[in-house]
């Protein structure tokens, strides 16, 4: 079973602009998170889709949105690029279920902000 | 916010040593969760422990929970070369119905051969 794949890996962008990340979760997973990790704030919860549906929001600005379609893959879009979004984005995978359990990591996306 | 805090941030052994990791939370949760991280990849989970467990083994891996402390620890025995990466615990709240976790500061993990 192929894992959660992302794409983008790598990718360079000026201030000011836009950026979107993809995210295929595992088959048959149905709930996709997305991550932020920088070395000065560590991993922060960005936001949660399940059956597209955004079912959770971390503490970001509205420049972060994000969208899941009806095959459970995710995107996520960063507007108005600043210095500071430069880190790795992480996508995770999961089950359907109530409580949080195992959620299953891509390699990440790292953005560098110019 | 409701991010842990782990100790040591860095810890060096020889290999054949153990390792203990430490992990300490904020609010109530429903389980807690290490998960292991090599440099700039993704993360893999490696062990979780509900709140009403005490101690969770899986290999080498030992994980002890206290919510009365709202502490966990990790221990790995024997180690090896190849566990030389950055260890996160993470917590999961009760909320129903949302898959977030909230993630320690890490401690990186370094084996000497």
């Amino acid at each position: 079973k192929a894992g959660v794949t992302q794409t983008p890996r790598y990718l360079i962008k000026t201030r000011g602009q836009q950026v979107t990340l993809s995210c295929s979760p595992i088959s048959g997973h149905r709930s996709v998170s997305w991550y932020q990790q920088t070395p000065g704030q560590g991993l922060q919860f960005l936001f949660e889709y399940f059956s597209e549906t955004q079912r959770n929001k971390g503490n970001f600005p509205g420049r972060f949105s994000g969208r899941q379609f009806s095959n459970s893959r995710s995107e996520m879009n960063v507007s108005t690029l600043e210095l500071g979004d430069s880190a790795l984005y992480l996508c995770a995978s999961s089950l359907a279920g109530g409580k949080t359990g195992e959620l299953f990591f891509g390699e990440g996306s790292r953005l560098t902000v110019l | 916010s409701q991010q842990g805090e782990e100790d040591p941030q860095a810890l060096s052994i020889q290999e054949g040593e153990n390792a203990t990791m430490n992990c300490s939370y904020k609010t109530s949760i429903n389980n807690l969760q290490w998960y292991r991280q090599n440099s700039g990849r993704g993360l893999v989970h490696l062990i979780l422990i509900r709140s009403n467990e005490r101690e969770k083994h899986s290999g080498r891996l030992r994980v002890t929970l206290d919510t009365s402390k709202k502490s966990s620890s990790l221990l790995i025995t024997a180690s090896r070369a190849a566990d030389t990466a950055s260890y996160f615990c993470a917590t999961a709240g009760d909320q129903t119905g949302a898959n977030n976790l909230f993630f320690g500061t890490g401690t990186r993990l370094t084996v000497i051969p």
